[in-house]
C-alpha cells in the first residue's frame, strides 16, 4: 500500500488548538483533495490543489487551511475555527480527470 | 446544483442474490460517474467508471442520463462483496479540476 500516506493514523487534540494532518504521495499526481467523512453524510471535499502553490476551496473549507509549496505534500490544518473537526480525515490525489487514490485516512478526535 | 444521491443507507441481501444499489445525480453539464468501494479496514478504491464500461469483480452500472441514474447492479452476491460503496461524480471539463462530489454511500451486507 504505497503512493500515498496520511499521517498519523489517529489524532486526539484539546478543544482550541490547531492541529496539521499530513498527507503525502509519490504518484507524481498534480492533483491532491482533501475530503471529510463523516457517517451518513458520504465524503465531502473541503479544498483541492490542481497544481504547486495553487488550491482552491471546497465546499466546506471553513475552518481549515492548507498548503501547496511541493508537488508530493499537501497538508491540511483543522484550525481552532472549525466547529466541529472530530471526524475522519481523508487525502487523495489524481491525475486532473481521471482516478483519485486515497490515503489510509487520519481519524480526528478534539474534546 | 449539483448533487448524487444514494437513497439507502444500508442493502442487507442474502449470498447469491442478485443486489442493485441506487445512485441518482443532478449535474448541469456531462459528468462523468463512478462507483468507490470501501471494504473493512481497507482503503476507499475506485470500482469502476462509466466511461470505461468495464466490469469489475461482476458489478455493472450503465448512465442512463434520462433518468440521471448510475445503479450499481450484480446478479449473484458474495459475502465478500459486504462493503460501503459511493456513488460519484466528477465533471468532465479540466477546470473542475478533477474533484469528486459523493453520494452519502450505502452499506451493503451479504448473508450467508
Amino acid at each position: 500500500d504505497g503512493g500515498i500516506t496520511q499521517s498519523p493514523k489517529y489524532l486526539f487534540r484539546k478543544e482550541g488548538q490547531n492541529v496539521t494532518l499530513s498527507c503525502e504521495q509519490n504518484l507524481n499526481h498534480d492533483a491532491m483533495y482533501w475530503y471529510r467523512q463523516d457517517p451518513g453524510q458520504g465524503l465531502r471535499l473541503i479544498y483541492y490543489s490542481q497544481i504547486v502553490n495553487d488550491f482552491q476551496k471546497g465546499d466546506i473549507a471553513e475552518g481549515y487551511s492548507v498548503s501547496r509549496e511541493k508537488k508530493e505534500s499537501f497538508p491540511l490544518t483543522v484550525t481552532s475555527a472549525q466547529k466541529n473537526p472530530t471526524a475522519f480525515y481523508l487525502c487523495a490525489s489524481s491525475i486532473p480527470g481521471y482516478e483519485q487514490y486515497f490515503g489510509p485516512g487520519t481519524r480526528l478526535t478534539v474534546t | 446544483a449539483q448533487r448524487v444521491t444514494q437513497p439507502e443507507k444500508l442493502l442487507s441481501v442474502f449470498k447469491g442474490a442478485p443486489v442493485e444499489l441506487k445512485c441518482n445525480y443532478s449535474y448541469s453539464g456531462s459528468p462523468e460517474l463512478f462507483w468507490y468501494v470501501q471494504y473493512s479496514r481497507q482503503r476507499l478504491q475506485l470500482l469502476l467508471r462509466h466511461i470505461s464500461r468495464e466490469s469489475i469483480k461482476g458489478f455493472t452500472a450503465d448512465l442512463n442520463k434520462g433518468e440521471t441514474s448510475f445503479h450499481l447492479k450484480k446478479p449473484f452476491a458474495q459475502e465478500e462483496d459486504s462493503a460501503m460503496y459511493y456513488c460519484a461524480l466528477s465533471g468532465l471539463s479540466y477546470n473542475q479540476g478533477g474533484k469528486l462530489i459523493f453520494g452519502q454511500g450505502t452499506e451493503l451486507s451479504v448473508k450467508p
